[in-house]
């Protein structure tokens, strides 16, 4: 079975502080995606890679940054955190399958942020 | 633009009901996928479903069935007899297709359904 790994379920940290969400995966895929998740908003993609070192903006990126060192780890970076981004933050990965990238994606749990 | 409207916020039956949950999406793409997502209250969003544009069959899994219909841009998802443990909060969710595709999720807004015993 896929794995998505994130770092934390429940975060708090303050305004202004640079927060870091970590997100692994296990079976190699080489599509990862950071969403929020809001009450009456559904999911938002935030950014996403589809490989080592590549990201590309999502719908909502202001605020946020990535980095993608190894393919296994996405981390999502709250540059200096602001009480709108208090979220649900899910992480997701799929398969690329030689560029048909409509594979279902696998989530994590979740990571519960608030900044207060 | 891509769009996904799922228009029931909140639906409440009590076990045994059938229950359909209603998805309409907008696409100017010929090729595309839908999804359907479980996400129960321990929050990790589950993968039930997933259809492509040139296949309007409709599919059942259990008690689980979909009505894909391209004539009125509607994926709905039917769940019978119902139980406790369907409870949870169900996305739709569209995908652009090839050629330049990125795997992108546009969700709906999701319907929180509870089961009552």
């Amino acid at each position: 079975d896929v794995k998505v790994t994130q770092s934390s379920r429940y975060l708090v940290k303050r305004t202004g502080e640079k927060v870091f969400l970590e997100c692994v995966q296990d079976m190699d895929h080489e599509n990862m995606f950071w969403y929020r998740q809001d009450p009456g908003l559904g999911l938002r993609l935030i950014y996403f890679s589809y490989d080592v070192k590549m990201k590309e903006k999502g719908d909502i990126p202001e605020g946020y940054s990535v980095s993608r060192e190894k393919k296994e780890r996405f981390s999502l970076i709250l540059e200096s955190a602001s009480t709108n981004q208090t979220s649900m933050y899910l992480c997701a990965s799929s398969d690329d399958r030689g560029g048909y990238s409509n594979q279902p994606q696998h989530f994590g749990d979740g990571t519960r942020l608030s900044i207060l | 633009a891509q769009k996904v409207t799922q228009a029931q916020t909140e639906i409440s039956v009590v076990e045994k009901e059938d229950v359909t949950l209603d998805c309409v999406y907008e696409t100017r793409d010929t090729t595309y996928y839908l999804f359907w997502y479980k996400q129960p209250p321990s929050g990790e969003l589950v993968f039930l479903i997933r259809r492509n544009s040139f296949d309007e069959q409709n599919e059942i899994s259990g008690r689980y069935s979909w009505n894909f219909q391209k004539s009125t841009s509607s994926f709905n998802f039917t769940i019978t007899a119902s139980q406790v443990v369907d409870s949870a909060v169900y996305f739709c969710a569209l995908s652009e297709g090839p050629p330049g595709n990125t795997g992108k999720l546009i969700f709906g807004q999701g319907t929180t359904l509870q089961v009552k015993p």
